[in-house]
């Protein structure tokens, strides 16, 4: 039972530098999302999809990109780093909208120096 | 516009008190559904239970406990017998199936004294 996997657990990157965190589930789920998680704070939304080949802004877009090319993956690219971008990083995927469970994955943590 | 409150920042109890915590919502929304999310110190978001609008039931299992009420808007969790194992940021979660997403209130960081 993997469900929500997401890769690394732990990045640092130097300011400037790029990356790609990459999100897979296994359930054939049709939705996925993207949330940062600042220190002792709540959740906010990057990215989400509704299915390959759709995705949509979140309140916090601004320094990201994400692609669906199929309904497994969803990678988050960062461009440019900035320190700004230092946080936790959750991938999630549920079956269809807001009526449904959210699962998550454990998190990549991310640290730009 | 849809909203959901978690008021308490921060609680701390002693090991084997009951402990609610509190989760407002606002929607104008008649068919809605109501989420609590546990984010214990190892980090990964783990769902607790998912309630619809229409279902007014209270929930149990085991040591948790649900309190759903429509007339305030108010779907309350509380731990009974609390343990140090709770301790954990619990989230509160508002979805419409009308919607692509789910709203998180902020959390409520929840510290069980031994």
């Amino acid at each position: 039972n993997a469900g929500v996997t997401q890769t690394p657990k732990f990045r640092i990157l130097k300011i400037g530098q790029s990356m790609t965190l990459q999100c897979t589930q296994d359930m054939n789920h049709n939705y996925m999302y993207w949330y940062r998680q600042d220190p002792g704070m709540g959740l906010k939304l990057i990215y989400y999809s509704v299915g390959a080949g759709i995705t949509d802004k979140g309140e916090v877009p601004n320094g990201y990109n994400v692609s669906r090319s199929t309904t497994e993956d969803f990678p988050l690219r960062l461009e440019l780093a900035a320190p700004s971008q230092t946080s936790v990083y959750f991938c999630a995927s549920s079956y269809g909208g807001g009526e449904n469970i959210q699962y998550f994955g454990a998190g990549t943590r991310l640290s730009v120096l | 516009a849809q909203k959901v409150t978690q008021a308490q920042t921060e609680i701390s109890v002693v090991e084997k008190e009951d402990v609610t915590l509190d989760c407002v919502y606002e929607t104008r929304d008649t068919t809605y559904y109501l989420f609590w999310y546990k984010q214990p110190p190892s980090g990964e978001l783990v769902f607790l239970i998912r309630r619809n609008s229409f279902d007014e039931q209270n929930e149990i299992s085991g040591r948790y406990s649900w309190n759903f009420q429509k007339s305030t808007s108010s779907f309350n969790f509380t731990i009974t017998a609390s343990q140090v194992v709770d301790s954990a940021v619990y989230f509160c979660a508002l979805g419409m199936n009308r919607d692509d997403k789910i709203i998180f209130g902020k959390g409520t960081r929840l510290h069980i004294l031994p």
